[in-house]
């Protein structure tokens, strides 16, 4: 059974601190991994992608990810109110899958 | 605009009554797939379709079925539905070909109780 694991939260942090997500995940072969932002009651919505050991920056957004830990993280910088939202981590499995396996994710809360 | 559409976004039923709630999408992707969520269990996947009239099982396929006879639509049915489908379900759908990422586009979810 493939799992993805995240901590269910809440994480509060202040405005303009560091946001820090984590993820694991226990396929050693899974070659994709995603951070979805959800709004209470909304569809999951894609703000991050990576599949290559490192960082990807993407404005305010860094994805980091370690294959041989099976760690990835999200870290999301000077953090807006507008962030608050359950934050998903989702993981691919090996080369040519469509299928995506989801944590339970994180419910971040930012605080004015 | 590329969009997912699903429909109806709300519905209340009753034991037993079947239903079926449509998906369907105009982005010319091969990839379509059904998850429900649900507090404390997250996303899990319900049926997913490679391409026209390709489906195979997910997570948690008990109690649904699905059909892919044209490539833009992706149909859930419940046959028989209980009160344990009370859920918020999500329609995706993804890129057709290459390499990863695999991008999937989610629909904006269908709200479902059923007593």
């Amino acid at each position: 059974q493939k799992e993805v694991e995240q901590n269910s939260g809440p994480l509060s942090v202040p405005e303009g601190a560091i946001a820090s997500l984590n993820c694991t995940y226990s396929d050693r072969g899974s070659q994709s991994f995603f951070w979805y932002r959800q709004y209470s009651g909304k569809s999951p919505e894609l703000i991050m992608f990576i599949y290559s050991n490192g960082d990807k920056e993407d404005g305010r957004f860094t994805a980091q990810l370690n294959k041989a830990s099976q760690y990835v993280s999200l870290l999301i910088r000077d953090s807006q109110p507008s962030d608050s939202a359950t934050y998903l981590c989702a993981v691919t499995p090996g080369a040519g899958s469509y299928q995506l396996t989801f944590g339970k994710g994180t419910k971040l809360s930012v605080i004015p | 605009e590329a969009q997912v559409t699903q429909n109806p976004r709300y519905l209340i039923t009753v034991t037993g009554k079947k239903l079926t709630v449509t998906c369907s999408q105009n982005m010319n992707h091969e990839y379509m797939s059904w998850y429900r969520q649900d507090p404390g269990l997250g996303l899990r996947q319900i049926y997913y379709s490679m391409n026209v009239e390709v489906t195979d099982k997910g997570d948690v396929p008990e109690g649904y079925k699905v059909s892919r006879k044209e490539k833009r639509n992706f149909p859930l049915i419940l046959e028989s539905p209980s009160p344990n489908q009370t859920s918020l379900y999500f329609c995706a759908s993804s890129l057709p070909t290459g390499a990863p990422p695999y991008e999937q586009y989610f629909g904006p979810g269908t709200r479902l109780t059923v007593t």
